[in-house]
């Protein structure tokens, strides 16, 4: 099975603060994703990896930056948290590039700024 | 441009009854569709995926889909609804876009005993 772990299923922090979310796939896929959920918006693109070093932005990449320097680990940086950044972050993965694919999604990380 | 339109936000049906949810798409390309699960504190789970062999598509927990190109449409069914099915689903479509997914709004589904 697809395993695609999220560092922490909870986090608060403060307006101004630098936050970083870690995910991490077991399975070699070359393809990563982040998205944010927000009740009646469903899940919407911030960034993706298509490989190593790669990074593409999504649908609504302000505010947020990434970073992929192994291949198992992609993660999602919010330089100066806000409060409307307050949501529900998922990442995915997928083994390679075909839009036919499946995701395979973390349990998510459900961030408060305050 | 795709997109994808899920009518109703909230669905509640009885144990037993059958489970219908709609999903809509557009897609300048012929599009694969998914729909996902998400149970309560999880992550998405993946019901069912159309990637052009068959028109109906089968998937797990007695769920199916029927992809009907002439409507634009891909709604899911289960005959006959379980209190597990409490949760919220989400019709997806991959078109041109890059090879991105484009979600719906998401359907939470309530189960009456």
């Amino acid at each position: 099975d697809v395993k695609v772990t999220q560092s922490s299923r909870y986090l608060v922090k403060r307006t101004g603060e630098k936050v970083f979310l870690e995910c991490v796939q077991d399975m070699d896929h070359e393809n990563m994703f982040w998205y944010r959920q927000d009740p009646g918006l469903g899940l919407r693109l911030i960034y993706f990896s298509y490989d190593v070093k790669m990074k593409e932005k999504g649908d609504i990449p302000e505010g947020y930056s990434v970073s992929r320097e192994k291949k198992e680990r992609f993660s999602l940086i919010l330089e100066s948290a806000s409060t409307n950044q307050t949501s529900m972050y998922l990442c995915a993965s997928r083994n390679r590039v075909g839009r036919q694919e499946t995701q395979y999604f973390g349990p998510g990380t459900r961030l408060l700024v305050l | 441009a795709q997109s994808v339109t899920q009518l109703g936000s909230h669905v509640s049906v009885s144990e037993g009854a059958l489970v219908l949810l709609r999903c809509n798409y557009s897609s300048s390309v012929p599009p694969y569709l998914f729909w996902y699960v998400q149970y309560p504190n999880q992550g998405l789970q993946l019901l069912l995926k159309y990637t052009s062999a068959a028109t109906l598509v089968k998937g797990i927990n007695g769920f199916e889909a029927e992809f009907k190109k002439s409507e634009t449409s891909f709604h899911l069914t289960k005959p006959s609804a379980h209190m597990s099915d409490a949760a919220e689903y989400f019709c997806a479509v991959s078109g041109a876009a890059g090879n991105k997914l484009t979600f719906g709004g998401g359907t939470r589904v309530l189960v009456k005993p």
